[in-house]
């Protein structure tokens, strides 16, 4: 089992340009999370998916970011257009609902938007 | 509502010492808890949990918690720190009256001296 795999491990980008973040969830989880990673806010949830539906997106800072799960395993987490202010580590982290409660978290994505 | 409350945002430790991280918690049910752990430029992984079996927790690399009602506490020990234990610490809440959200401390950033 290769675990959480997201994609890519840095991006540096330019105000302005869209951002895709990308996350491969563990085979046979069907709990997927988007997490940000600040030094002033720690971790905060932006949305999570069950059965590659979203549940709940209240923690999505504003109209420039959107996610979405096409299929059961995978999900891009967008920005557009990107700020300084989103530069973070983006984590996402999958579970199964049957029982177990350990979340497996990625290596993460560390934005900087310059 | 839930929140958990890390009693020290940092924590100096020398090495072959017990190491003691503080976690206080807040929950309308009875919760899960967890402490994840997170080294420099990596992802969170899962220590230990609880959830509603026994009190005492034993984890991973010989880490462990205790559960305590009475005292809304859930703090993580270890008896001999070593330098691989230098990383940031998170206690993590999670319950049904909370929609099943994981809730994060602040974090404890761990100090092993030589």
């Amino acid at each position: 089992d290769a675990g959480v795999i997201q994609s890519p491990r840095h991006e540096v980008t330019e105000m302005g340009q869209e951002v895709t973040l990308r996350c491969k969830p563990i085979s046979g989880h069907d709990y997927l999370f988007w997490y940000r990673q600040t030094m002033m806010r720690g971790l905060e949830l932006l949305i999570y998916f069950n059965n590659n539906v979203p549940i709940d997106d209240s923690g999505m800072p504003e109209d420039r970011f959107s996610a979405k799960m096409p299929n059961a395993s995978f999900s891009t987490l967008k920005i557009q257009p990107s700020e300084p202010r989103d530069s973070a580590v983006y984590f996402c982290a999958s579970r199964t609902g049957r029982g177990a409660y350990g979340y497996t978290f990625g290596s993460g994505t560390r934005l900087t938007v310059v | 509502a839930q929140s958990v409350t890390q009693l020290d945002s940092h924590v100096s430790v020398s090495e072959g010492t017990p190491v003691l991280l503080r976690c206080n918690y807040s929950s309308s049910y009875s919760p899960s808890l967890f402490w994840y752990v997170q080294h420099p430029n990596k992802g969170l992984q899962l220590l230990l949990k609880y959830t509603s079996a026994a009190t005492l927790v034993k984890g991973i690399n010989g880490f462990e918690a205790e559960f305590k009602k009475s005292e809304t506490s859930f703090h993580l020990t270890k008896p001999s720190a070593h330098m691989s234990d230098a990383a940031e610490y998170f206690c993590v809440v999670r319950s049904k009256a909370a929609g099943n959200k994981l809730t994060f401390g602040g974090g404890t950033r761990v100090l092993v001296k030589p």
